[in-house]
């Protein structure tokens, strides 16, 4: 069973550094990885979208990098802003089923 | 729509009540998928449907929960005889992908039951 897991579970920066989320999954046989962002309160808005077969994807200040072989994915925001606080997550849909597997998520604040 | 929608946004029952949550995906999407989310965890796969077909409802936790998509647009997850550990949010989400794709949701709906 595809486990996933983030690490740290919570983390506070001052405003502007250069960050790094950890994601990794025990089943490395995964067609995507999926990066989401979800608010206090509200439902789960996808950040970036990795295929397999890329190694990272970037949207403006946000990078996501996937190792397949070695079962992680990072997360990279660089020059963090205090609208970036939110929770984090990773998922990844196991072997070829369509429903994900997510981590229990990243809490980020980013103090101005 | 623009947007996966789901009502009511909150939803307040007494435990034994009935509830239904309704779920509008993103106009043609193929594939919606039934989570539910506890406080401070990640969302758990409840129910995945291709269409009109239910092709897996193996995280439904109990056969107190049904979900249904008659027309392959519209979903109601509904809970029948309502218990306090039922209490979650319930995210819906859609995929214009018959295969494995990228996932949309909605904001989710808050059910508490007291």
């Amino acid at each position: 069973k595809q486990e996933v897991t983030q690490i740290p579970a919570a983390l506070s920066v001052p405003e502007g550094e250069n960050l790094v989320l950890n994601c990794s999954f025990t089943d490395s046989a995964i067609y995507n990885l999926q990066w989401f962002r979800q608010d206090p309160g509200k439902g789960l808005t996808s950040l970036l979208l990795i295929q397999s077969s890329q190694r990272e994807q970037t949207s403006g200040r946000l990078n996501a990098s996937l190792d397949k072989s070695s079962g992680r994915s990072t997360l990279y925001i660089a020059a963090s802003q205090p609208g970036d606080s939110a929770t984090y997550l990773c998922a990844v849909p196991p072997g070829n089923n369509n429903d994900m597997r997510f981590g229990a998520g990243t809490r980020l604040t980013v103090k101005p | 729509g623009a947007g996966v929608s789901q009502s009511p946004r909150y939803k307040v029952a007494k435990r034994g009540q009935d509830v239904a949550l309704r779920c509008d995906p993103i106009s043609g999407h193929v594939s919606l998928f039934w989570y539910q989310q506890a406080l401070g965890q990640g969302p758990e796969f409840l129910t995945y449907f291709q269409n009109e077909a239910q092709l897996d409802k193996s995280g439904l936790p109990s056969d107190r929960f049904f979900a249904e998509r008659p027309e392959g647009s519209v979903s109601t997850l509904k809970i029948q005889r309502t218990q306090q550990e039922d209490s979650a949010v319930y995210l819906c989400a859609s995929s214009s992908a018959a295969t494995v794709g990228e996932q949309f949701f909605g904001p989710g709906t808050r059910l508490t039951v007291l």
